[in-house]
């Protein structure tokens, strides 16, 4: 079955904790995203990967890395998370430049 | 202003009803529009994507686009309590490679 996974599904942290949530896709997609929602904003763009080894910065990277090693993974790390990050997070994969992105299940990441 | 508009509702329309969701875009020269499905707490879902002006239907779904008025929507027909969801536009902004900006979303309610 085609489809984006991440993991963890839930995280509940403390202040300061490294922490990896880590997204594979298995359709062979050369984009792949990192998106935060919350209540009355809507999803924003973290960070984005055209291809392996080809990162770049979307609306709201501040706080955040990631890593495009290979093809299928796409990890987001937060070094030192803070309580501001609490939020629902979403890897998104695409064949390509104006084609659907697919979602994955989400994260829902609390910051204590 | 932003770069992706949609009225936030909640739209309430009883079952049966056509359902019309609306968005307008900043980026004169987008190219590509979708409409995702987005339950409470899951992963958006893609509905309909929209390339060229006019119409395009797919079931009970249509989805309209005026790239002079800078304006996409979505059509919902016979309208049932299980499409009552948050209804997100995203566009393809030409200025970006591979970035989609989405909009905070239009709360649909179905009233049976």
């Amino acid at each position: 079955e085609a489809q984006v996974t991440q993991n963890p599904r839930y995280l509940i942290t403390v202040t300061g904790k490294k922490l990896t949530v880590t997204c594979s896709q298995n359709m062979n997609h050369e984009y792949m995203s990192w998106y935060r929602q919350d209540p009355g904003l809507g999803l924003r763009q973290i960070y984005y990967s055209m291809n392996v080894e080809v990162t770049d910065k979307g609306d709201v990277p501040e706080g955040y890395k990631v890593s495009r090693k290979e093809k299928r993974n796409f990890p987001l790390i937060l070094e030192s998370p803070s309580p501001n990050q609490t939020s629902l997070y979403f890897c998104a994969s695409s064949p390509g430049q104006g084609y659907e992105q697919f979602f994955g299940p989400g994260t829902r990441l609390t910051v204590l | 202003q932003k770069e992706v508009e949609q009225n936030s509702g909640p739209l309430s329309v009883p079952e049966g009803a056509i359902a019309s969701l609306n968005c307008t875009y900043s980026d004169r020269g987008s190219q590509s529009f979708f409409w995702y499905r987005q339950y409470s707490g899951k992963s958006p879902e893609l509905i309909m994507f929209i390339y060229s002006n006019g119409d395009k239907e797919d079931g009970r779904f249509t989805a309209q686009l005026n790239k002079a008025s800078q304006y996409v929507s979505l059509l919902i027909r016979d309208s049932q309590p299980s499409d009552s969801a948050t209804y997100l536009c995203a566009v393809n902004m030409m200025d970006s490679s591979y970035k989609l900006i989405f909009g905070s979303g239009t709360r649909l309610l179905v009233r049976p």
